[in-house]
């Protein structure tokens, strides 16, 4: 079946440095990949997506890019601030069976310092 | 606003005491999920329903009941709640065109 893994956290940074989380797919057929954010005390917000090898998702600084050869979709931001501070989640939304099901990884608590 | 809308909030009840937490979204989507979260596991599909009267079983659904009678509303009930059980929920739709999920605030449940 599908499955999704990402890099374990906590992850602590300081604010202007690199960020990257990575993030690793197992699906059958081509499946569409998703970053959610989940600010502390609320719901989970689509950060970005991207549908088809080769694509590249971004918003709000955050870019990942899906790469079918390597069956990955990396988080990454140039300079976080202290709003970033989230738990930030990989998904995979499928096809062929279990088209419909959103898969996520276990999630990475970024928290950025000042 | 499209939105999805749980409730309630927050919930605290007893093991063993029905309770049911209720999901409608105003975006009149085909799909509708699901979601519990436990730290270290993330987030794990309980149910979910392609449309009307046409549900199926996630990868946790034990000790779980949904129904799907409207386009609108998929609630979450419990028969009888168990410790266990006692998590963050969330319910999540999505439709044909569109890419993901819009998520529910979030039901966090205690059972005691």
């Amino acid at each position: 079946g599908n499955s999704v893994t990402q890099m374990e956290g906590p992850v602590t940074l300081s604010e202007e440095a690199f960020l990257t989380i990575n993030c690793t797919y197992t699906a059958t057929g081509y499946p569409s990949l998703f970053w959610y954010v989940q600010y502390p005390g609320e719901g989970l917000q689509l950060l970005l997506k991207a549908t088809k090898a080769d694509d590249k998702g971004s918003n709000k600084g955050f870019e990942a890019t899906y790469r079918k050869e390597t069956t990955s979709f990396h988080l990454e931001k140039g300079s976080v601030q202290v709003s970033d501070s989230a738990v930030y989640f990989c998904a995979l939304y499928g096809s062929g069976a279990g088209s419909y099901q959103l898969t996520f990884g276990k999630g990475t608590k970024l928290s950025v310092i000042p | 606003e499209a939105q999805v809308t749980q409730n309630p909030r927050y919930l605290i009840t007893v093991t063993g005491k029905k309770l049911t937490v209720t999901c409608s979204q105003n975006m009149n989507h085909e799909y509708m999920s699901w979601y519990r979260q436990d730290p270290g596991l993330g987030l794990r599909q309980i149910y979910y329903s392609m449309n009307v009267e046409v549900t199926d079983k996630g990868d946790v659904p034990e000790g779980y009941k949904v129904s799907r009678k409207e386009k609108r509303n998929f609630p979450l009930i419990l028969e009888s709640p168990s410790p266990n059980q006692t998590s963050l929920y969330f319910c999540a739709s999505s439709g044909q065109g569109t890419w993901g999920y819009t998520f529910g605030s979030g039901t966090r449940l205690t059972v005691v």
